[in-house]
């Protein structure tokens, strides 16, 4: 069953713009993190935000969560060709596994 | 280095036949995972193991078996049960139970049915 829902499903972006995707989950959470998974790799862990934490950053990554609204949000900042990718979050279910969303497809152009 | 790795890479399974896909990491890690891919779609967890000789069916381990005799192996077998077994098969470890934190991925196992 997904926990998270990633929005939107796609995205395509110049070099230089801003890429915010967003993570929508159905129940209370310790964590939630993003992951990032180039096309036919394996997933690589970006960011991990706590259920206190409200905003944090990492390079050019800057994480939101709103429990209230139990949503997050995933911005890149001016963004490279390189940050091509597709974009999943992943809450924990039962404290022992991670639920991931079916996750954003980002496309940057140079 | 240390890491997850996955072995093969490409694997071709003919009908009827069992496969094993190759799961292993020095990070000493105690928790293992095993998620299965489909294109366009997010994971889906098939088993996980928190500890040597113990291990738990995910949300589809139907047609499928694990094994965790040592704890840096978590070997998946994909059984002729399993019907539509193509797919991106991800590995995964993480230190190990209780509050979920970071997983590190291996960098998968395509398997397609000839």
């Amino acid at each position: 069953s997904q926990q998270g829902e990633e929005d939107p499903q796609a995205l395509s972006i110049q070099e230089g713009e801003n890429a915010t995707m967003n993570c929508s989950y159905k129940t209370s959470i310790n964590n939630l993190q993003w992951y990032r998974q180039n096309s036919g790799r394996g997933l690589v862990h970006l960011i991990l935000i706590r259920s206190n934490e409200r905003e944090k950053h990492s390079g050019r990554l800057r994480v939101t969560l709103d429990t209230s609204k139990k949503s997050s949000s995933l911005l890149i900042t001016a963004s490279r060709a390189a940050d091509t990718a597709s974009y999943f979050c992943a809450t924990e279910r039962n404290t022992d596994k991670l639920i991931f969303g079916t996750g954003t497809r980002l496309q940057v152009f140079p | 280095d240390g890491g997850i790795t996955q072995s093969p890479k490409y694997l071709f399974r003919k009908e009827g036949q069992n496969v094993t896909l190759s799961c292993e990491q020095n990070l000493n890690h105690d928790a293992m995972y095993w998620y299965r891919q489909d294109p366009g779609q997010g994971l889906r967890l098939i088993y996980y193991s928190q500890i040597v000789n113990d291990f738990q069916k995910g949300d589809i381990a139907e047609g499928y078996s694990v094994s965790r005799e040592k704890k840096e192996s978590f070997p998946l077998t994909v059984t002729s049960a399993q019907k539509n077994p193509t797919a991106f098969y991800l590995c995964a470890s993480s230190t190990g139970a209780g509050v979920q934190e970071t997983q590190y991925f291996g960098p998968g196992t395509r398997l397609l049915v000839l």
